[in-house]
């Protein structure tokens, strides 16, 4: 089937905006991730979602950062009143559950002027 | 904390040659797991190849192939018979329960 898909594929947005990234898993993933990646950096967590227990968060590099998750399917994240080094590539996973490999989407490129 | 290290920022290879892609990690676990990733400009992360850490038996996948030192925490990636569409960042990446632990990756450019 489909693959992980992400829209938009990129995003300008002006300094102190709020902006919406979305992550549509694998048909049947339960498990959803969201990783961040700066210009020549590695990938760094975020967020992950399993089924319907509560998100682990702990990767949220602060409160202006948000994501949910509706039915257990399609997750936004939301980046409220951006900052220049917001700017990085938000990439999204999915698995069959939190032992499996992990399939990524192509990522959204978000850019904050 | 786990760390993930990849010290060459950037790798070259000459079409049909072999390279070697190095990786350290720091963990006082005893089960986990390790893989590398391929990025290509595309910027879809694709799994290249998967180690647990409790098998002794190096992971091979077709032309790419790991080097897994557990007592030396090192994971080195091996690329044969290298082709121009092997030109991409790699990272190496470390789990251990469910969150992933990235590298800063490496570029790998590869020359006719």
């Amino acid at each position: 089937g489909a693959g992980v898909s992400q829209s938009p594929s990129n995003k300008v947005t002006e300094k102190g905006k709020d902006v919406e990234l979305r992550c549509d898993p694998i048909s049947g993933h339960t498990a959803l991730y969201w990783y961040r990646q700066s210009l020549g950096q590695g990938l760094e967590f975020l967020i992950y979602f399993q089924g319907n227990s509560a998100p682990d968060k702990s990767g949220l590099p602060s409160d202006r950062f948000s994501a949910e998750r509706t039915g257990g399917s399609v997750s936004t994240l939301t980046i409220q009143r951006t900052q220049q080094e917001d700017s990085a590539v938000y990439l999204c996973a999915s698995s069959l559950d939190w032992g499996a490999g992990k399939y990524f989407g192509p990522g959204t490129r978000l850019t904050v002027t | 904390a786990q760390t993930v290290t990849q010290s060459q920022p950037e790798m070259s290879v000459q079409e049909a040659e072999t390279v070697t892609l190095s990786c350290t990690y720091d963990t006082s676990e005893s089960d986990y797991y390790l893989f590398w990733y391929k990025q290509p400009p595309s910027r879809q992360m694709i799994l290249v190849i998967r180690q647990e850490a409790y098998k002794q038996q190096n992971a091979t996948e077709n032309r790419f192939s790991v080097n897994f030192q557990k007592a030396a925490k090192s994971f080195s990636l091996k690329i044969s018979d290298s082709q121009l569409g092997d030109a991409a960042m790699y990272f190496c990446a470390y789990r251990r329960t469910d969150k992933l632990i990235f590298g800063t990756g490496t570029r790998l450019q590869v020359f006719p």
